[in-house]
């Protein structure tokens, strides 16, 4: 079984650009996660989609924005890069019907901003 | 609001050494779920184990084992006879019934196995 794919696995942008990080998710699977990993600030949760909709959402800036397709593939914006938004971008997918299940990552999307 | 204490920010140990990796949570939800996660320098996060608020059970799985206390709200993980590919660093984790799909993490442990 596949496990869950992002897309590309690095990433080199200068500020003020836009930047748009694509991940699949296992197949089955209707619910994908976006984290942010930095050193300082650690693993922090961004936004969740189950069924093109989104559930949940972190504390980030509107320049953070997130879609899912149909066939549960995600794709995560970010727009006006900053520095600080230099990080490892992590998606997440689970079967998304009950609370309990875990949540298996990709390995990642390393953005870096000149 | 939940939060996730991992106070032990780097360990080394000398391979077949025993280590216990803390984890410490905070939540108001009765019902709420812990996890333990793998991060080896790929960037990959693996899945290790969750445990329910309500499955007080201590588990084992080879080498590895996990003691859930409520009434101290941590949830330790201990590896047995460690070997140089657990290095990694080892991130606890807390969602709650109400928040769904939201992982909490801990600020992670470096472990590092010296042969």
């Amino acid at each position: 079984k596949a496990g869950v794919t992002q897309t590309p696995r690095y990433l080199i942008k200068t500020r003020g650009q836009q930047v748009t990080l694509s991940c699949s998710p296992i197949s089955g699977h209707r619910s994908v996660s976006w984290y942010q990993q930095t050193p300082g600030q650690g693993l922090q949760f961004l936004f969740e989609y189950f069924s093109e909709t989104q559930r949940n959402k972190g504390n980030f800036p509107g320049r953070f924005s997130g879609r899912q397709f149909s066939n549960s593939r995600s794709e995560m914006n970010v727009s006006t890069l900053e520095l600080g938004d230099s990080a490892l971008y992590l998606c997440a997918s689970s079967s998304g019907t009950s609370s309990n299940q875990p949540q298996h990552f990709g390995d990642g999307t390393r953005l870096s901003i000149l | 609001a939940q939060k996730v204490t991992q106070a032990q920010t780097e360990i080394s140990v000398v391979e077949k050494e025993d280590v216990t990796l803390d984890c410490v949570y905070e939540t108001r939800d009765t019902t709420y779920y812990l996890f333990w996660y793998k991060q080896p320098p790929s960037g990959e996060l693996v899945f290790l184990i969750r445990r329910n608020s309500f499955d007080e059970q201590n588990e084992i799985s080879g080498r590895y084992s996990w003691n859930f206390q409520k009434s101290t709200s941590s949830f330790n993980f201990t590896i047995t006879a460690s070997q140089v590919v657990d290095s990694a660093v080892y991130f606890c984790a807390l969602s709650e019934a109400s928040s769904a799909r939201q992982l909490t993490f801990g600020s992670g442990t470096q472990l590092t196995v010296l042969p």
